[in-house]
């Protein structure tokens, strides 16, 4: 099977832009996890995807928000952008969330 | 709150050494634990968890409750063992929280 997959892998965005992300889960899987990597906070959860719903939620701003399709894939969204927002973001797909999740490479967002 | 705690950023053993990663947790119910390992240009991916009591890589972990912790353990460790680790623990809600991770370095 095809592993996680992120789109893009690198971008560079500009104080108060907008941005999307997109993972494609492994084939099979429902549910889709989106956490932030920084080098201070390490990895944290940003929110978590099952069958088109939000399952579950961290705590993060408003400003940062996701969704998922009938076909399992997920985007998230970032507005009014933020320096601290410079991060991996990286998501990770299970079967229904219950099990190992397997991460995708990551995008790297840098915001100037 | 904090809820899995890993007190190394760093840490440094000789080839053939014993390692101990530590890690400690925080929840009131029964969390299941994991660690999961990261190595140079490589996606995060799974190396343990407490339910499967299995030994990865030569790696172990016990799930110690009265103490909280769930430590990663190798008797001999070897240069591609090198890498970043991360404690997580999963919370009845599915929710998972990571520890900050170490980076392990295995000196020749």
């Amino acid at each position: 099977k095809a592993g996680v997959t992120q789109t893009p892998r690198y971008l560079i965005k500009t104080r108060g832009q907008q941005v999307t992300l997109s993972c494609s889960p492994i084939s099979g899987h429902r549910s889709v996890s989106w956490y932030q990597q920084t080098p201070g906070q390490g990895l944290q959860f940003l929110f978590e995807y099952f069958s088109e719903t939000q399952r579950n939620k961290g705590n993060f701003p408003g400003r940062f928000s996701g969704r998922q399709f009938s076909n399992s894939r997920s985007e998230m969204n970032v507005s009014t952008l933020e320096l601290g927002d410079s991060a991996l973001y990286l998501c990770a797909s299970s079967v229904q969330g219950a099990e190992t999740q397997y991460f995708g490479p990551g995008t790297r967002l840098l915001v100037l | 709150a904090q809820r899995v705690t890993q007190p190394e950023k760093l840490l440094s053993v000789f080839k053939g050494a014993p390692v101990e990663l530590k890690c400690n947790y925080s929840y009131s119910g029964s969390p299941e634990l994991f660690w999961y390992v990261q190595y140079s240009r490589q996606r995060l991916q799974l190396l343990l968890r407490h339910i499967s009591r299995e030994s990865i890589k030569g790696f172990t972990a016990d799930l110690n409750k009265g103490e909280t912790s769930f430590h990663l353990k190798k008797p001999f460790a070897q240069e591609e063992d090198s890498a970043m680790y991360y404690c997580a623990l999963r919370d009845t809600g599915n929710q998972f929280y990571f520890g900050t991770g170490t980076s392990l370095t295995v000196i020749p």
